[in-house]
């Protein structure tokens, strides 16, 4: 059994632009929850798909937004960056009843 | 809607004292409340949980959280701290009441060192 994977690592982008973050869930989830993680602060939720479809938002504007493929993979998509999106973006997979189980995360930086 | 309040967002013990992380939790029904660890560079793993059950639950690595309603708390403890055990510990409780996977709200996490 494979755990949750994110790509990448690292990223570095600059005011304006728009980054492409992915996640690979661990096998069998259907649901994926991405969550933001400021430095020094606790993880705020973004959004969480089910089943490809959107299944709840948190307090995030519109330019983030997400895909969940039939594989359950998931992406998260940030336009217009902004200084304050620099984070730790963690996602996390669950199956029906299970916990949600945690990927390393991608660290973006923006200048 | 709910939150949680973590009480002091450093904690420093000596390696085999007893290690005591204040948690606070605040839902309009009956919670499921979290503990998870965060290594640095790291994402979280769960300690442990609570959903109802028994409350004195066991996590791993020895770590224990009690569930008090009257006090609205669910304070996590271990008896005798390890140099491994230095990490940010996250109180989280989630929105749906009675599920664990839906959106999970965090504390503000506490950073726990351990001195030799």
């Amino acid at each position: 059994e494979t755990g949750v994977t994110q790509s990448p690592t690292h990223l570095i982008k600059t005011r304006g632009q728009q980054v492409t973050l992915r996640c690979s869930s661990q096998s069998g989830h259907n649901t994926v929850s991405w969550y933001q993680q400021a430095l020094g602060q606790g993880p705020q939720f973004i959004f969480q798909y089910y089943r490809e479809e959107e299944n709840g938002r948190g307090n995030f504007p519109p330019r983030f937004s997400g895909l969940q493929f039939p594989n359950y993979s998931s992406e998260l998509n940030v336009n217009a960056l902004e200084l304050d999106d620099s984070a730790l973006y963690l996602c996390a997979s669950s199956g029906t009843g299970d916990e949600q189980f945690f990927g390393p995360g991608t660290r973006l930086t923006v200048l | 809607a709910q939150s949680v309040t973590q009480l002091g967002s450093h904690v420093s013990v000596s390696e085999g004292a007893l290690v005591l992380l204040r948690c606070n939790y605040s839902s309009s029904v009956p919670p499921y409340l979290f503990w998870y660890v965060q290594y640095p560079n790291q994402g979280l793993q769960l300690l442990l949980k609570y959903t109802s059950a028994a409350t004195l639950v066991k996590g791993i690595n020895g770590f224990e959280a009690e569930f008090k309603k009257s006090e609205t708390s669910f304070h996590l403890t271990k008896p005798s701290a390890h140099m491994s055990d230095a990490a940010e510990y996250f109180c989280a409780v989630s929105d749906q009441g009675s599920s664990n996977t839906g959106k999970l709200i965090f504390g503000q996490g506490t950073t726990l060192q351990v001195k030799p």
